[in-house]
């Protein structure tokens, strides 16, 4: 099945700075890949994917980029804010029943 | 936050008891799932259900079972077989290939 490894577990910044997250996947016939933010005692919410036909994709200050023949995508947060602070996952399906694999999350913590 | 609702938001098990956690949606998607959460596991696939009166077991399905019954409905039983169930459940819907969105979110605890 499915394989995907999420670095790294912790990744603390100063606010302004940019933050990158990154995933690796086993399966090359993987074509969706979509990113969560968990706040504390919350739950995930979708803040931007990509599919295997598009290189790259933003969304004001987050982007994220697609490398198939590496099997490896990236979160990339610009510009970050406290508020970006939490658990971030990424998580990769294939095929028209969308069962993702989950990485195991990275806690981003960004200090005022 | 969507229609996805997950009852009770803590739940309290003694050693030796069954508990059932409830998953509403009226989202009217087709697929529902159960996730399982612990600290640095990342989110572990239970159970799911890609249509009414079907469903199938995910990653780690022994020492629970589900129903789907009716389509907006997913509750998920904890049984006594699971061994170490403390931890964060969520349930999630969607109809494929959407996004997934997930519940509130169940914290069990055995006492």
């Amino acid at each position: 099945g499915e394989n995907v490894e999420q670095h790294p577990s912790t990744l603390s910044v100063q606010e302004g700075d940019s933050a990158v997250i990154k995933c690796t996947y086993s399966d090359s016939a993987s074509n969706y890949f979509p990113w969560y933010k968990q706040e504390l005692g919350k739950r995930p919410q979708l803040i931007i994917d990509i599919r295997s036909n598009v290189g790259e994709k933003k969304d004001q200050r987050i982007a994220v980029t697609l490398n198939k023949t590496a099997k490896h995508f990236s979160l990339h947060i610009t510009e970050t804010q406290p508020e970006d602070s939490a658990v971030y996952f990424c998580a990769a399906s294939k095929g028209g029943s969308y069962i993702p694999t989950f990485g195991r999350g990275t806690s981003l913590i960004v200090h005022p | 936050d969507g229609g996805i609702t997950q009852s009770p938001k803590y739940l309290f098990r003694k050693e030796g008891q069954n508990v059932t956690l409830s998953c509403e949606q009226n989202l009217n998607h087709d697929a529902m799932y159960w996730y399982r959460q612990d600290p640095g596991q990342g989110l572990r696939l239970i159970y799911y259900s890609q249509i009414v009166n079907d469903f199938q077991k995910g990653d780690i399905a022994e020492g629970y079972s589900v129903s789907r019954e009716k389509k907006e409905s997913f509750p998920l039983t904890v049984t006594s077989a699971q061994k170490n169930p403390t931890a964060f459940y969520l349930c999630a819907s969607n109809t494929p290939p959407d996004t997934q969105y997930f519940g509130p979110g169940t914290r069990l605890t055995v006492l």
